[in-house]
């Protein structure tokens, strides 16, 4: 059984440039979300998808955009980068049974560590 | 305010020693408590699961919830040095989100 896959590992931009972050489910799994984790913050959430759609989104504006493909891989897109969107993005998978209970199941990458500069 | 406060550290005790990390939350809502544990340059590793109020225990690791004082703690005994990482409290209403903590530095020496 395979965790979950985050690609690349470190990244950096220039501001206003656009990235594009991927990301592999564990086996089994069928939902995805997406957290921000600033320097010496915890995980924020950004958003959720679900049989390929976009299932639930927090507080974060238009530019950041996802997507998720049949095998339940994912993408996270940010448009237009600020320097304030320097962080660890982390992605988590879980299946559709687990997300009911308070997001027991997830299983999270290692992250992506992104450098806006 | 934030909706979960947690106390950020760092926090140094001895090997052997008792740990407690604590958060506190505004949203009576929560209904889902989680401690994650998180080595540097890794993503959260999920340690404890409670569902409401209560006490749960796992080896040296107990985590307890106190829905009416909206409190939140997990004990480590015997702490070891491979203990030292950031603890993340997390909490939920439901479905598709969790809220987390700022997490709290813990440093155990040998």
């Amino acid at each position: 059984e395979t965790g979950v896959t985050q690609s690349p590992t470190h990244l950096i931009k220039t501001r206003g440039q656009q990235v594009t972050l991927r990301c592999s489910s564990q086996s089994g799994h069928n939902t995805v979300s997406w957290y921000q984790q600033a320097l010496g913050q915890g995980p924020q959430f950004i958003f959720q998808y679900y049989r390929e759609e976009e299932n639930g989104r927090g507080n974060f504006p238009p530019r950041f955009s996802g997507l998720q493909f049949p095998n339940y891989s994912s993408e996270l897109n940010v448009n237009a980068l600020e320097l304030d969107d320097s962080a660890l993005y982390l992605c988590a998978s879980s299946s559709s049974l687990q997300t009911g209970q308070g997001a027991r199941g997830y299983t999270f990458g290692s992250g992506t560590r992104l450098t806006v500069v | 305010q934030k909706e979960v406060e947690q106390d950020p550290g760092p926090l140094s005790v001895p090997e052997g020693a008792i740990v407690s990390l604590n958060c506190t939350y505004s949203n009576s809502a929560f209904q889902y408590f989680m401690w994650y544990r998180q080595y540097s340059r890794k993503g959260p590793e999920l340690l404890m699961y409670t569902y409401s109020s209560g006490n749960k225990e796992d080896g040296r690791f107990t985590a307890q919830v106190d829905k009416s004082s909206k409190y939140i703690s997990l004990f480590i005994r015997d702490s070891q040095p491979s203990d030292s990482a950031t603890y993340l409290c997390a909490m939920s209403g439901g479905y598709n989100k969790l809220i987390f903590g700022a997490g709290t530095r813990l440093a155990v020496h040998p």
